[in-house]
């Protein structure tokens, strides 16, 4: 049965500083992963998708990269803005029973102080 | 335009009662699901339909009864509502049951009193 998990749970940054958001997961099979944000009492925002046969996706200031083998991603955030406060999830995709479900994580919540 | 939308965005309602949440796309995407996220944000699986078929239902209890009439709607009917199943409840769509990004609504914020 996959699992997601996601590292630390909340986050407290100065502005400016580049970090770091883990996310790991326990069955390798998967076809994806993708990154999200969410903010409060709102929808999820699609930020970032990797394909199982890729090791990275950038936008922007963002980066994700992903190690199968390891079952883990990581989305890096180049020179933190206020802006960028909100939740992370990701969401792993899995082949499990044929079913595709996209399993998500618990979500690190980033706090960037001006 | 929205790419995903769901009505009613609140809905505060009495134990017991029944109440519908309807979700459409229009990315043209085959692929529509219902997740529920619970006071601690976190998100579940309920339901998912592919081109209007059934293709994931999780251990959900059989007084959640999802309806697609069309692949760009799916609609989550709720009977005999339960403190319980407050929550917020989110649309999704996907290009195809096994690719594409998944895109999300806004959520609908269901409260029982």
């Amino acid at each position: 049965k996959q699992e997601v998990t996601q590292i630390p749970a909340a986050l407290s940054v100065p502005e400016g500083e580049n970090l770091v958001l883990n996310c790991s997961f326990t069955d390798s099979a998967i076809y994806n992963l993708q990154w999200f944000r969410q903010d409060p009492g709102k929808g999820l925002t699609s930020l970032l998708l990797i394909q199982s046969s890729q090791r990275e996706q950038t936008s922007g200031r963002l980066n994700a990269s992903l190690d199968k083998s390891s079952g883990r991603s990581t989305l890096y955030i180049a020179a933190s803005q206020p802006g960028d406060s909100a939740t992370y999830l990701c969401a792993v995709r899995g082949t499990a029973s044929g079913t595709y479900k996209y399993i998500f994580g618990t979500g690190t919540r980033l706090k960037v102080l001006a | 335009d929205t790419a995903v939308s769901q009505t009613p965005k609140y809905l505060v309602t009495q134990m017991g009662n029944d109440k519908s949440i309807k979700c459409e796309q229009n990315l043209g995407h085959d692929t529509m699901y219902w997740y529920k996220q619970d006071s601690k944000k976190f998100l579940k699986i309920m339901f998912s339909y592919n081109n209007k078929e059934l293709i994931i239902n999780e251990t959900v209890p059989n007084r959640f009864s999802p309806k697609s009439p069309d692949k760009a709607h799916l609609n989550l009917h709720i009977n005999s509502l339960e403190l319980g199943d407050s929550a917020v409840y989110f649309c999704a769509s996907s290009r195809a049951a096994n690719t594409g990004e998944l895109f999300f609504g806004e959520g609908s914020r269901l409260t029982v009193l």
